[in-house]
């Protein structure tokens, strides 16, 4: 099991630009779940997938933020256009029941 | 609304001393209580979790937790420290019948030879 991989690990780009984050949750896992940890707000969570289907986006910050999930094993969290203080360790998780939420290392995000 | 509350931002303990990091909840039904630690560059790890019954959970890496419902908290505990143990540590909150947790803010353990 290779665990939730995230690419890319880091990520710096101009401010503008347009950012995609990429994800491939756990095999058999049916919930995926985007995260933000920065040092002011902690870790929020943005979004949150069941069955590749969006159930709660209440956390995503404003229309700059989209989340896909397009199948099973892959999603995607875009910033366009981003800003500096879209800067920020991005989470994907993903579970198959509670209690079993697994995190992969994180994209971090620098927007200068 | 489900919440956490981690009191101490910062603990710094030396190493073979005991830890207690605290936590302190908000939910309005049996929550599901979790402590998660994170090395630096990683992604979070789970050390132990608290679904029902007994309230002292063994986890990972020789930490322990207690629940306690009256003073609804989940304090971390770790007999003896390692310097391997300096992270950052996280405790969250579910409810039973969804996946969505609620972290807190985080407490930083610094571990002094």
């Amino acid at each position: 099991d290779a665990g939730v991989i995230q690419s890319p690990r880091h990520e710096v780009t101009e401010m503008g630009q347009e950012v995609t984050l990429r994800c491939k949750p756990i095999s058999g896992h049916n919930s995926l779940f985007w995260y933000r940890q920065t040092m002011m707000r902690g870790l929020e969570l943005l979004i949150y997938f069941n069955n590749n289907v969006p159930i709660d986006d209440s956390g995503m910050p404003e229309d700059r933020f989209s989340a896909k999930m397009p199948n099973a094993s892959f999603s995607t969290l875009k910033i366009q256009p981003s800003e500096p203080r879209d800067s920020a360790v991005y989470f994907c998780a993903s579970t198959y029941s509670p209690g079993t939420t697994s995190f992969g290392q994180g994209t971090r995000l620098t927007v200068v | 609304a489900q919440s956490v509350t981690q009191p101490d931002i910062h603990i710094t303990v030396s190493e073979g001393a005991s830890l207690e990091l605290r936590c302190n909840y908000s939910y309005g039904a049996t929550p599901y209580l979790f402590w998660y630690v994170q090395s630096p560059g990683q992604g979070l790890q789970l050390l132990l979790k608290y679904f029902s019954g007994d309230t002292l959970v063994q986890g990972i890496k020789g930490f322990e937790a207690e629940f306690k419902r009256s003073q609804s908290s989940f304090n971390l505990r770790k007999p003896s420290v390692h310097w391997s143990d300096a992270a950052e540590y996280f405790c969250a909150v579910g409810p039973s019948n969804d996946y969505k947790l609620s972290f807190g803010a985080g407490t930083t353990v610094t571990v002094r030879a």
